[in-house]
């Protein structure tokens, strides 16, 4: 089944400076990979998430990029705020459609932290 | 427009005892996954349901089992909870329906701790 590895555990950065989060998988038919954050107590929300087909996903300041070749993808923060603090979760998945219904493999998180 | 909804909050039961957690999904969602998330880690899946029957399984024992409504809401049953069972139980919902779509939203979660 798939696995999916996510580096570093912990990260700790100063307000204004770029956080990078990095994810490989080890299924070649996952085409569907979101990112989700996870505040202490709270639900995990989707937060930007990239399909096979494309190579990199923006969305003010968080990006995504994916090397399906490699089959890595990484999570790119920049101009950090300390609202950025959270747990930072990965995921793959083969995506909807003829036997595959969407289930998603997480990586085991980022604890990142936002120093102001 | 309401999101995931999950119930009950906290539940809090012993070793051998019976549980069931309950998730109502997103306005418009037909599917819905559950999870398993151990402190410390990611969610892990447990299984779908769609159209009342389950899709799709992860690698849990049989004490964990499900039931999805008419109205596409879903139940999830843990009998005979071990310790191990402590966790936060996420529901997660989808349009199942439509291939390609993939996006899932999760509930805020049942925290279930086993005495």
């Amino acid at each position: 089944g798939e696995n999916v590895e996510q580096h570093p555990s912990t990260l700790s950065v100063q307000e204004g400076d770029s956080a990078v989060i990095k994810c490989t998988y080890s299924d070649s038919a996952s085409n569907y990979f979101p990112w989700y954050k996870q505040e202490l107590g709270k639900r995990p929300q989707l937060i930007i998430d990239i399909r096979s087909n494309v190579g990199e996903k923006k969305d003010q300041r968080i990006a995504v990029t994916l090397n399906k070749t490699a089959k890595h993808f990484s999570l790119h923060i920049t101009e950090t705020q300390p609202e950025d603090s959270a747990v930072y979760f990965c995921a793959a998945s083969r995506g909807a459609g003829g036997t595959s219904y969407g289930k998603l493999t997480f990586g085991q998180g980022t604890i990142l932290t936002v120093h102001p | 427009d309401a999101g995931v909804t999950q119930s009950p909050t906290h539940l809090i039961k012993t070793r051998g005892q019976q549980v069931t957690l309950r998730c109502s999904p997103k306005s418009g969602h037909d599917t819905v996954s559950w999870y398993q998330q151990a402190l410390g880690q990611g969610p892990q899946f447990i299984f779908q349901y769609y159209e009342e029957e389950e899709r799709q399984r992860g690698n849990f024992p049989d004490r964990f089992s499900g039931h999805q409504f008419p109205n596409y809401s879903s139940e999830l049953n843990v009998n005979a909870l071990l310790l191990g069972d402590s966790a936060l139980y996420l529901c997660a919902s989808s349009l199942g329906s439509l291939a390609g779509v993939n996006e899932q939203f999760f509930g805020p979660g049942t925290r279930l701790t086993v005495l």
